[in-house]
């Protein structure tokens, strides 16, 4: 079976980076695309960006130069790293598995990391 | 961005029919398909998917839930509900960049 799990910290000062780790069991990184996604506070749910098969990436561009996303295939884990981050980030991070390249929608999805952005 | 707006809530009785609509600001259907998608989302999970590409069920998802619309008009049926159908649900695009409609939650009365 399919399975994602986030881990990293829950709490983030601000102007720090936001690093979290996807960690897959079940299926290879190496095929199909990855993604993250995060829900504000009030349900708001905002797509971030993916990684593909080939280690190819796309950003939100409304996440500008802040995101990066890279993986490691050895440990079979994806990452998520989000620079200069505000009380705006405050959110539950999820990754997910793209069910197909070509719906490009969601069906494995992690357990969600809430992250808090506070001094 | 695409816009996906859906009803905040909704109340049911349980076996009747529940039916959640999403509308969208732009056309999301592409060479025949039309890249809308619906997720089940209940407190403290992760959001779950139900229906694919507007109309098709995922795995594992019992047939009481279908989905159906094209262009900028889509539902999502339960039919009947049942008591641990209380969830919100979202609605997704694909067309372009991915974004997501604000909710419903979805309540017995």
């Amino acid at each position: 079976e399919v399975q994602l799990q986030e881990s990293g910290p829950g709490l983030v000062k601000p102007s720090q980076s936001l690093s979290l780790t996807c960690s897959v069991t079940g299926y290879s990184i190496t095929s199909n695309y990855w993604g993250w996604i995060r829900k504000f506070p009030g349900n708001k749910m905002e797509w971030m960006g993916y990684i593909s098969y080939s280690g190819s990436t796309s950003y939100n561009p409304s996440l500008k130069s802040r995101i990066s996303i890279t993986r490691d295939t050895s440990k079979n884990q994806f990452f998520l790293q989000l620079n200069s981050v505000t009380t705006e980030d405050t959110a539950t991070y999820y990754c997910a598995r793209y069910h197909y390249s070509s719906s490009l929608d969601f069906d494995y999805w992690g357990q969600g990391v809430m992250v808090t952005v506070s001094s | 961005d695409i816009v996906l707006t859906q009803s905040p809530a909704l109340a049911v009785s349980l076996g009747q029919r529940a039916t959640i609509s999403c509308k969208t600001n732009q056309n999301v259907d592409y060479y025949g398909n039309s890249y809308m998608h619906w997720y089940q989302q209940k407190p403290g999970q992760q959001p779950k998917l139900l229906i694919y590409l507007a109309s098709n069920l995922a795995s594992g998802i019992p047939a009481r839930f279908s989905g159906r619309g094209s262009g900028t008009d889509f539902t999502l049926t339960i039919d009947p509900v049942e008591a641990d159908d209380t969830a919100t649900y979202y609605c997704q695009q694909s067309r372009n960049l991915p974004t997501f409609g604000g909710g419903t939650k979805l309540e017995l009365k």
